[in-house]
């Protein structure tokens, strides 16, 4: 079936560095991939929706100089979370569509914990 | 602002126990209806797709059932085993996102199921 490969599982940071999360998908094309988000207690929240070839588009509220996505190929996309701060410690997955998302759904990967210290 | 919700938000059970869970979301512009089971540390797992009122969906000892007229879906497990124990999450799609994909999701139930 398909799969999509998320790294780092977890990543403790420094406030004020960046850290870059990758999405990979193994064995189908991605044309687009969802970023979320998730606090505590709280629902996945989507950050973003990346499209291959073209910009990400932000949810309101979202910061796009702060949280940049690249998808510069059709099995990989990057979140890279810029300066980042200890309110920007949360869970960040992502997930993707390999076609048939009506009958399938979307593929997701593992997520990863950010923490900023 | 589109909400969904998801009750209750955890659930204990014993082995063998039929356990259901609901999902309420808005009524008016449906699209799709997602279901999805997390386990701790995994990624989630697509359970069902559902697109049509009256929509029922079957998976083993899992299957799900649509309204979309009220909004609401109804998640069963019969005979719940300790591997069911994960969280389960719906996600809804306007007609709004037919064509971005965009998911809004429940906070989840989580189920335990103890041997």
């Amino acid at each position: 079936g398909a799969v999509v490969s998320q790294h780092p599982s977890w990543v403790i940071c420094k406030s004020g560095t960046s850290v870059k999360i990758e999405c990979r998908s193994l064995d189908f094309q991605a044309t687009t991939m969802f970023w979320y988000r998730q606090f505590p207690k709280q629902s996945l929240m989507l950050m973003a929706t990346s499209n291959e070839g073209s910009k990400a588009t932000y949810e309101q509220g979202v910061e796009k100089d702060k949280f940049l996505i690249n998808h510069a190929s059709l099995t990989l996309s990057t979140l890279t979370v810029t300066s980042a701060h200890p309110e920007d410690s949360s869970f960040y997955i992502c997930s993707a569509s390999s076609g048939k998302t009506r009958k399938r759904g979307y593929t997701f990967g593992s997520g990863t914990r950010l923490t900023v210290v | 602002i589109l909400n969904v919700e998801q009750s209750p938000q955890s659930l204990h059970v014993q082995e063998g126990d039929s356990t259901n869970f609901t999902c309420s979301f808005p009524s008016s512009n449906f699209y799709a209806l997602h279901w999805y089971r997390w386990e701790t540390a995994k990624s989630p797992e697509a359970l069902f797709v559902m697109t049509l009122n009256g929509d029922e969906k079957k998976k083993g000892r899992i299957s799900a059932t649509l309204n979309t007229k009220e909004g609401y879906s109804y998640l069963y497990i019969k005979g719940s085993q300790p591997e069911d124990s994960a969280t389960y999450l719906c996600a809804f799609t306007g007609d709004g996102s037919s064509n971005t994909g965009k998911l809004i999701f429940g906070q989840g139930t989580t189920l335990q199921v103890k041997p």
